[in-house]
């Protein structure tokens, strides 16, 4: 069985330049996560989805940031404009509903504005 | 505010011993603990979860601890190998949906 998919792995971008990142979550999984990891740092939670609907987005830097989750299933996160300190491993993690669930990750998108 | 503490140096032990990493936590109450691992370049791997009315879960090598009490949970590693070496994540969960709070974790190096 496939794992969660993320694209791309690593992204290079100057300062005010948008950027976007895919996830593609295990097949049946309703809850798609986003999370922002920092060097040395845990992950953070930016946007929970069930299903299509974003139930928490508290964390979500919304004057530059935005996502969504089309049909449900597959979810795009965007930067823009991008600043220096955006840098950092964008993960993407996927359960099925209900607490106690284990997450299963994505390998990351490492994004490095300069 | 919430707080998530795990020991922000690397713990370094010998192959064969048996390693203890700990989760110290504040102002949270949560309902569950899971512990994840974490290599390089990749995303954070379930290892082991338990829920706030139990003190202990085992699987293979692994032990975690929960004391509600103090506020911590304990994972251990018997038998260490050096194929443990990574970060180990803790995180807390609450009642509100599958929601988690990651602690900083704690690289492991193992060594032969």
């Amino acid at each position: 069985e496939a794992g969660v998919v993320q694209s791309p792995r690593y992204k290079i971008i100057e300062k005010k330049q948008p950027v976007a990142f895919w996830c593609n979550p295990i097949s049946g999984h309703n809850t798609l996560y986003w999370y922002r990891q920092n060097l040395g740092q845990g992950p953070e939670l930016l946007i929970r989805y069930e299903n299509e609907e974003a139930v928490d987005d508290s964390q979500l830097p919304k004057d530059r940031f935005s996502a969504e989750r089309l049909k449900g299933v597959d979810s795009t996160l965007k930067i823009q404009p991008a600043e220096l300190g955006d840098s950092a491993v964008y993960l993407c993690a996927s359960s099925f509903r209900g607490n106690y669930n284990e997450q299963f990750f994505g390998p990351g998108t490492r994004l490095t504005v300069l | 505010s919430q707080k998530i503490e795990q020991n922000s140096e690397a713990l370094n032990i010998q192959e064969g011993k048996t390693a203890t990493l700990t989760c110290n936590y504040t102002n949270y109450s949560p309902a569950y603990l899971q512990w994840y691992r974490q290599d390089p370049g990749r995303g954070p791997v379930f290892l082991l979860l338990i829920r706030e009315n139990e003190k202990e879960k085992r699987k293979e090598r692994l032990k975690v601890t929960f004391d509600t009490t103090l506020k911590q949970s304990l994972f251990h590693i018997t038998a260490s190998q050096p194929a443990d070496s990574a970060t180990y994540l803790c995180a807390l969960g609450g009642n509100a949906g599958n929601m988690l709070t990651f602690g900083g974790g704690t690289r492991l190096m193992v060594k032969p």
